[in-house]
């Protein structure tokens, strides 16, 4: 079956780069987006960008300059890799496979809370 | 970005009532990029309604959505415990995808 795990550090320090794994089965990277949802605690969802069957990427303007994502198909693996955090980066992130049609997200990993302190 | 505003921000509804929310957008989309998602709390969100009124796979017949344009709805016939969470509509006709700012089921 479809999963989508999320994995990485739950405390970061501002100005530090943050490092997120979404690994997922039951579908191929190759065949499929994944995006990245953020949510701030007690907020709602945000889009932050997604990685498109054909490796090519689409990012959110507010985050894009800050942000990446990239993928390791052999391994089932996406990546998102985000600098100068700030406070207001806190949330939990999450991954979600994106249908490449009508754009929605149809399966979602269980969200990695981070938290951007000093 | 498409704004999508979601009415009412919060429901309390009785068990069996039925609940409709509302999603407007500031732009008109067409209806196969509108969608719907449930989270319950502590949870990730879940895709309830895809392209305005086709259910997921396991989503039970109470839940159902209409619209077209600017102005879409999503309905639950007839609201059990299970269903308290927040709804989110969603579109992804113009980039960026955006999410309206949810709806808070409760039960009296």
């Amino acid at each position: 079956q479809v999963q989508l795990e999320e994995s990485g550090p739950g405390l970061m320090q501002p100005s530090e780069t943050l490092s997120l794994t979404c690994t997922v089965s039951g579908f191929s990277l190759s065949n499929n987006g994944v995006g990245w949802v953020r949510q701030p605690l007690g907020k709602g969802l945000v889009w932050m960008g997604t990685i498109w069957a054909a490796g090519s990427t689409n990012y959110n303007s507010a985050v894009q300059s800050r942000l990446s994502i990239s993928r390791d198909t052999s391994k089932s693996q996406v990546f998102l890799k985000m600098n100068s955090l700030q406070p207001e980066d806190t949330g939990t992130y999450y991954c979600a496979r994106q249908s490449r049609v009508y754009y929605y997200f149809d399966y979602w990993g269980q969200g990695v809370m981070v938290t951007v302190s000093s | 970005a498409i704004v999508l505003n979601q009415s009412p921000s919060s429901i309390i509804a009785s068990q069996g009532e039925k609940v409709t929310i509302t999603c407007r957008a500031n732009s008109s989309l067409s209806s196969n990029y509108l969608h719907w998602y449930q989270q319950k709390p502590g949870a990730f969100p879940k895709l309830v309604i895809y392209s305005t009124s086709y259910r997921a796979s396991g989503v039970p017949f109470r839940f159902s959505g209409s619209g077209s344009g600017t102005s879409y709805s999503f309905t639950i016939s007839r609201v059990e415990a299970e269903d308290v969470a927040t709804y989110y509509c969603q579109q992804g006709s113009s980039n960026p995808p955006t999410f309206g700012a949810g709806t808070k089921l409760e039960l009296k």
